[in-house]
């Protein structure tokens, strides 16, 4: 079974600012680490994820994140925010062995309100 | 690429009537579909998972009878609220999954139901 922690559940930052999301998880076998972001009234859109390889993730909208497993953690994280990145935000991860299929679990969100 | 649609997007049915709830794969073979239901401010909860062609696995607590599943192609799933309560308003999230690549799954823009 695995969990995922996300630490803060909002998190306000001025435009401009950079921001870091905070995502801890626990699990007994190794996983896929997902980002999801969720704007009002609609559904996940998939941010980035880490599947194998460099443990530093670039995704979409300029957004990163990087796997430390010692620490079992997947932060993400950017540079300068816009208005347009208040939404909310979504740690996933998921079993690698094929035979578990794919079930995420998810974190509890954070929202994240960009101030002008 | 990877788009999932989902129909309708917000419904108002009275109480007592059912409700079907379209989500399809455009672009690719979903072998693996997913629902969730999402509470006001709240993350999403595995409802179901169902394989074409096969009958879908409902997570521990969801009525199988009142949330009823089809899944008959590779490219549609249909999830249909029966004898809804105003208890089942909520938002509801179908996604779809390749088998392989990591496990990744793409999501619906969402249905709100709202039952009267």
């Amino acid at each position: 079974a695995q969990s995922v922690t996300q630490l803060d559940s909002q998190v306000p930052v001025f435009e401009e600012a950079p921001v870091e999301l905070r995502c801890n998880y626990s699990s007994s076998v190794s996983v896929y680490l997902f980002w999801y972001v969720q704007y009002p009234n609609q559904g996940l859109q998939l941010l980035l994820k880490y599947l194998s390889g460099s443990t530093l993730v670039k995704g979409i909208n300029g957004f990163e994140a990087e796997f430390n497993k010692s620490q079992t953690s997947f932060h993400l994280r950017k540079p300068s925010v816009h208005i347009s990145d208040t939404a909310e935000y979504f740690c996933a991860v998921s079993d690698r062995a094929a035979a578990a299929g794919n079930k995420l679990t998810f974190g509890g969100g954070t929202r994240v309100l960009v101030k002008p | 690429g990877a788009v999932v649609s989902q129909h309708p997007s917000w419904v108002i049915c009275k109480s007592g009537t059912s409700v079907k709830i379209e989500c399809r794969s455009l672009d690719f073979q979903a072998t693996t579909m997913f629902w969730y239901r999402q509470f006001p401010k709240q993350s999403l909860m595995l409802m179901a998972t169902s394989n074409e062609g096969s009958k879908a696995t409902y997570e521990q607590g969801v009525e199988k009878d009142k949330f009823l599943i089809n899944h008959a192609s590779l490219t549609l799933s249909t999830l249909t609220v029966t004898s809804a309560h105003p208890e089942d308003s909520s938002f509801y999230i179908c996604s779809a999954s390749t088998s392989g690549g990591g496990n990744i799954q793409y999501f619906g823009a969402g249905t709100r139901l709202s039952v009267l």
